[in-house]
């Protein structure tokens, strides 16, 4: 099993491009999530999504979109890409909530912008 | 709304030696706890969690956590350290919607030889 597959593993922006980072689970995990990492702040909740069709916004959401179509995929979007969304990227999933399970991690997308 | 906290940046230890990380946390009702560790350039790994039971829950890698009600902590243990146990752990509470994790800042264990 792949598990949480995230692509790109890097990426090098330039000011007011934008991107998507692409997560697919393979464990058909209702909850899906992304944080970004960053030193010295730990990881804060960027948008989350209960079930295919819904997102919630977390912590840190501004400058950043999501879609989860499928239930397997969820999108996050950076429509003009700014220095300060350098970061590491992790999408998480989880079957039904972090209740007994805890998180699914994928192995991060490194962001930088320029 | 509910947080952890994690006083220390990094611990250092010697092999062989005990080895504990510390979490306090804040959270309304019963609190659902939880360790990761983070090796480098890799996601979070699952080590353990509390949510009801004994106040002294095992996990993977030798790792143990003690659940103190009353200090309001969840400080991460283990017996004896090894080198390869040097990683970034974090840990973190359930938010009251059941829905996400609020992680702490990380605190960094370097287990010397």
């Amino acid at each position: 099993n792949a598990g949480v597959t995230q692509t790109p593993k890097f990426r090098v922006l330039k000011t007011g491009q934008s991107m998507t980072l692409l997560c697919a689970q393979d464990m058909n995990h209702e909850y899906m999530y992304w944080y970004r990492q960053d030193p010295g702040m730990g990881l804060r909740l960027i948008h989350y999504s209960v079930g295919e069709g819904t997102t919630a916004k977390g912590e840190v959401p501004d400058g950043y979109n999501v879609s989860r179509l499928k239930k397997q995929n969820f999108l996050l979007g950076l429509e003009s890409a700014a220095p300060s969304q350098t970061s590491v990227y992790f999408c998480a999933s989880s079957p039904t909530g972090p209740g007994g399970y805890g998180y699914t991690f994928g192995s991060g997308t490194r962001l930088t912008v320029v | 709304a509910q947080s952890v906290a994690q006083p220390e940046d990094q611990v250092n230890v010697a092999e062989g030696n005990p080895l504990t990380v510390k979490c306090t946390y804040s959270v309304s009702g019963n609190p659902y706890l939880f360790w990761y560790v983070q090796y480098p350039n890799r996601g979070l790994q699952f080590l353990l969690k509390y949510i009801t039971g004994d106040n002294l829950v095992k996990g993977s890698y030798g790792f143990e956590a003690e659940f103190n009600k009353s200090q309001t902590s969840f400080h991460l243990k283990k017996p004896s350290a090894l080198v390869s146990d040097s990683a970034l752990y974090f840990c973190a509470v359930r938010d009251m919607g059941y829905s996400t994790l609020t992680f702490g800042k990380g605190t960094m264990l370097l287990v010397s030889p």
